[in-house]
Formats: structure tokens, sequence, C-alpha cells
């Protein structure tokens, strides 16, 4: 089965400054999705950023970019510039290619505050 | 506005009470899911439904019914909830192939008293 591991609860950044969120994940698959949501207090979870396994470069959405280590099983976001809105709760996902198993697997999830 | 509504936004029940929450959406996906949500715990996968077929239930007790009569709404029948089953119960649909990220509805916060 797949999991997928936040093992920071919380983290905290500085208005303007760069913070990066880790996410490891466990799988046997070799082709798979791996996804950053965010959760703001409004409670909608909105898609940030996606990363398909095979490719190797690293995905990237104006502020918002990953470092996917396939080999290690790391899938990081990095958040540059950060802004007040940045502040929620972000969750880390893990989707198998194929159609027979749509289900996504989400970690725990970190809370990160943005500090003014 | 992802294009995944739920009703309620909040719901107050009894234990004895029977409630249903609805989830509709209206991008052509092809498969939905409920998620529940508590504090302190990770996000939870109760139901899927590809192509209206469940085709996964995650060990969830009776006492939710899922049911998913077209491939655009999918409902959560409740009954005989316990105060443990207060929680956030999110919806989301996603299509199988191609672009797979899942769309959520704003969920429901349910409150069992």
């Amino acid at each position: 089965a797949q999991t997928v591991t936040q093992s920071q609860p919380e983290m905290s950044v500085q208005e303007a400054e760069t913070v990066t969120l880790s996410c490891t994940y466990d799988t046997s698959e070799s082709d798979y999705y791996l996804f950053w949501y965010k959760q703001p207090p409004s409670r909608q979870m909105i898609l940030v950023i996606r990363q398909e396994a095979y490719k190797q470069q690293n995905a990237t959405e104006n502020r918002f970019s990953v470092n996917f280590q396939k080999a290690a099983k790391s899938f990081s976001l990095k958040i540059s510039d950060s802004q007040l809105g940045d502040a929620a709760m972000y969750f880390c996902a893990y989707r198998d290619r194929t159609g027979a198993n749509s289900k996504l697997t989400f970690g725990k999830g970190i809370t990160l505050s943005v500090r003014p | 506005e992802t294009g995944v509504t739920q009703t309620p936004r909040h719901l107050v029940m009894g234990m004895t009470n029977k409630k249903s929450l609805k989830c509709e959406q209206h991008l052509g996906h092809n498969a939905m899911y409920w998620y529940k949500q508590s504090a302190k715990k990770p996000l939870e996968l109760m139901f899927v439904y590809n192509f209206k077929e469940q085709t996964e239930n995650n060990s969830v007790p009776s006492r939710f019914s899922p049911e998913c009569p077209n491939s655009s709404h999918l409902f959560l029948h409740l009954h005989t909830l316990q105060p443990e089953d207060s929680a956030l119960y999110l919806c989301a649909s996603s299509q199988l192939t191609g672009r797979t990220e899942a769309f959520f509805g704003q969920g429901t916060r349910l409150t069992v008293v």
C-alpha cells in the first residue's frame, strides 16, 4: 500500500522569504502522480502543483516549485516570496497513474503560518 | 470555486436523526470520493465511485451509506451517528485518466450531538 509522510506538523516563514515543506512517500509503482494541495481556513482544498513521476523536470507554478527526487521518494514544495495569503494547511498527496486505482492518498498535512 | 458543490455547509444532528450530504460536480469527471477530515488526523478516504460503481469502501461503518445515482451526483446518507463522527466531510471528483488531480468541494462541517 502507498503511504505519504509529512513529518513536520507546523512551519513558520517571514513574509517575502522562502520556505520548503517536506514530503516523503512509499510505493512499489514506477508511474504515478504527486500533488501538493492547500487548505486555507475557508476549508476549500485547492491544488497547488502536480508532478508526474515519469517527468524528470521539477514542476513549477509561479512562486511554487517542487524538488522531486524519485530514487529517494521525496517530494518537497518550495514557496518563494511568501505572502500572507499562503498561510494554510498544505497536504502532499499520491495517486497511481493507472486508472484502476484512482484514489488519492494524503499525508497528515503541515500548518504553515506567515509572519508579517 | 472548483466546480464541486457540497450542501449543506454546516449540519448539526442528533444521534437518532437521519440526514444526507449532497455533492454535485459539473466538470465531466467520472470518479467521485468522500473523505472525512477530523481534527489532528489525516484525511481519511471513505468511499470511491468510478463510473457510478463503488470501487472502494474503507471499512466505513454502516451508519454511513453512500449513493451515486449518476456521475455528477454523490450522496452520503447518515443515520444513528455517534459524537465521534463529528468532522469535516469533503467530496471530491476527478478523471480516471488524463489530468487526474482531484477537485474538492468546500466540505460539510458535521456536528453530532
